[in-house]
């Protein structure tokens, strides 16, 4: 079984295009996150929400733009991608109230910018 | 400078030998300590977490914290292959699983049989 999934796993595009990222968990949880994993493996949280709710937004260009339809999925969309965009971006879930419990992370989906 | 330094080798080690991995950082506010792991083409699992200073220990593995110094630690008895991988840690305020990780660089780690 998934716990947390992304789609797609590997995504080339060309600079200027705009595009999207899925991502799903299936373990009941209410808090979801994107991180960016740069070429030397640097992971940086880039967004979090709660229930449909965003909580956390670190710095991150406005060309990116979360959405979270509901509390089992998140999606990144990312307008007028730029060569520096390319890095593997995983979605993570935990549940809130458990303050011990850990952060379950994503495969990645690999973004190169050409 | 970043708020958790960790030094991302590689380290390339011999099977059966002890491995210390090492963080420092700068937020005395953080309070959990983790350690993550991530095979190739992975995302990250948390391997063990620590509340304030002092050690705890899992099988192989014994993770320390010493915040009068800032300084963590994980360290890896009898090493084998399969914990060839890149080792990263992570701190939050907070707790493990909600609010703001901030990650260390990660060591890549090999074990040679």
């Amino acid at each position: 079984d998934t716990a947390v999934s992304q789609t797609p796993k590997y995504l080339v595009t060309q600079m200027g295009n705009d595009k999207s990222i899925k991502c799903e968990q299936n373990l009941g949880h209410d808090t979801m996150y994107w991180y960016k994993q740069d070429s030397k493996k640097f992971l940086k949280i880039m967004f979090s929400y709660n229930n449909k709710e965003l909580i956390i937004n670190e710095t991150v260009p406005n060309r990116f733009s979360p959405k979270s339809p509901d509390k089992a999925h998140l999606n990144l969309h990312i307008n007028s991608l730029e060569l520096g965009d390319s890095a593997v971006y995983f979605c993570a879930s935990s549940l809130r109230d458990r303050e011990t419990d850990t952060q379950y992370f994503g495969p990645g989906t690999r973004l190169t910018v050409l | 400078q970043k708020e958790v330094e960790q030094d991302p080798g590689p380290l390339s080690v011999p099977e059966g030998a002890i491995v210390s991995l090492n963080c420092t950082y700068s937020n005395s506010a953080f309070q959990y300590f983790m350690w993550y792991r991530q095979y190739s083409r992975k995302g990250p699992e948390l391997l063990m977490y620590t509340y304030s200073s002092g050690n705890k220990e899992d099988g192989r593995f014994t993770a320390q914290v010493d915040k009068s110094s800032k300084y963590i630690s994980l360290f890896i008895r009898d090493s084998q292959p399969s914990d060839s991988a890149t080792y990263l840690c992570a701190m939050s305020v907070f707790g493990t699983s909600y609010g703001k990780l901030t990650f260390g660089q990660g060591t890549i780690l090999t074990v040679h049989p």
